[in-house]
């Protein structure tokens, strides 16, 4: 059974950092693209990046370029997201999935919330 | 970007009456490879997205067949023949044929 669990979540200070982390069991992890998607409370949902199942090559949303980082361990089975000068509108769940043949997000983790607020 | 827009924003439905949710694309959805990535999520209260249907009219593994969906192109809807109590909550279409991935706002549905 694919899993995906969340952790790091928390709250920071406008211009802060805060790194999350997806711990992953249940399937081959370097066989599989993984990506962020996030949520404000009461939004609607919005990806914020991808990454290759070997690492290679990553994608970002317009609205974290340059500020998140998405990487992975694949000899520790975990997703990470490196969040630096983060913003209020930041605030959100945020969610890995997984990706399959059939859609980029088939499994999800409960998402992890962050909180940006001084 | 795609832009995906859904209409309506939000339903209210009897139990065992029909519902149908529209979605429309900005640019046609239609691949080269001849498949068109549009899917249909469903976030339940409390819980992350579950996939309820892949590539327009697919329906995923232990979805039951009361959910449908249909289109082309850019105009695409997802319908349910007999609601249930438990199909409550948020539907949104999404897109995979260009990143930024995107979806649209999100249709609540509640039961009468």
């Amino acid at each position: 059974e694919v899993q995906l669990v969340e952790s790091g979540g928390g709250l920071v200070q406008p211009g802060g950092s805060l790194r999350v982390s997806c711990a992953a069991s249940g399937f081959t992890f370097s066989s599989h693209t993984l990506s962020w998607v996030r949520q404000a409370s009461g939004k609607g949902l919005e990806w914020v990046s991808t990454i290759s199942g070997s690492g290679a090559n990553t994608y970002y949303a317009d609205s974290v370029k340059g500020r998140f980082t998405i990487s992975r361990d694949n000899s520790r089975n975990t997703l990470y997201l490196q969040m630096n000068s983060l913003r209020v509108e930041d605030t959100a769940i945020y969610y890995c999935a997984q990706e399959t043949p059939v859609t980029p997000f088939e499994h999800w983790g409960q998402g992890t919330l962050v909180t940006v607020s001084s | 970007d795609v832009v995906m827009t859904q209409t309506p924003l939000s339903l209210s439905v009897t139990p065992g009456q029909p519902a149908s949710i529209s979605c429309k694309s900005s640019q046609s959805l239609l691949h080269r490879d001849g498949k068109t990535y549009l899917y249909w999520y469903l976030q339940k209260p409390g819980q992350p997205p579950q996939l309820l249907i892949y590539e327009v009219s697919n329906r995923f593994s232990g979805v039951p067949d009361r959910f449908s969906g249909s289109g082309s192109g850019t105009d695409f809807t997802l319908k349910i023949s007999r609601v249930e109590a438990e199909d409550v909550g948020l539907y949104y279409c999404m897109q995979s044929i260009l990143l930024p991935y995107t979806f649209g706002q999100g249709t609540k549905m509640e039961i009468k």
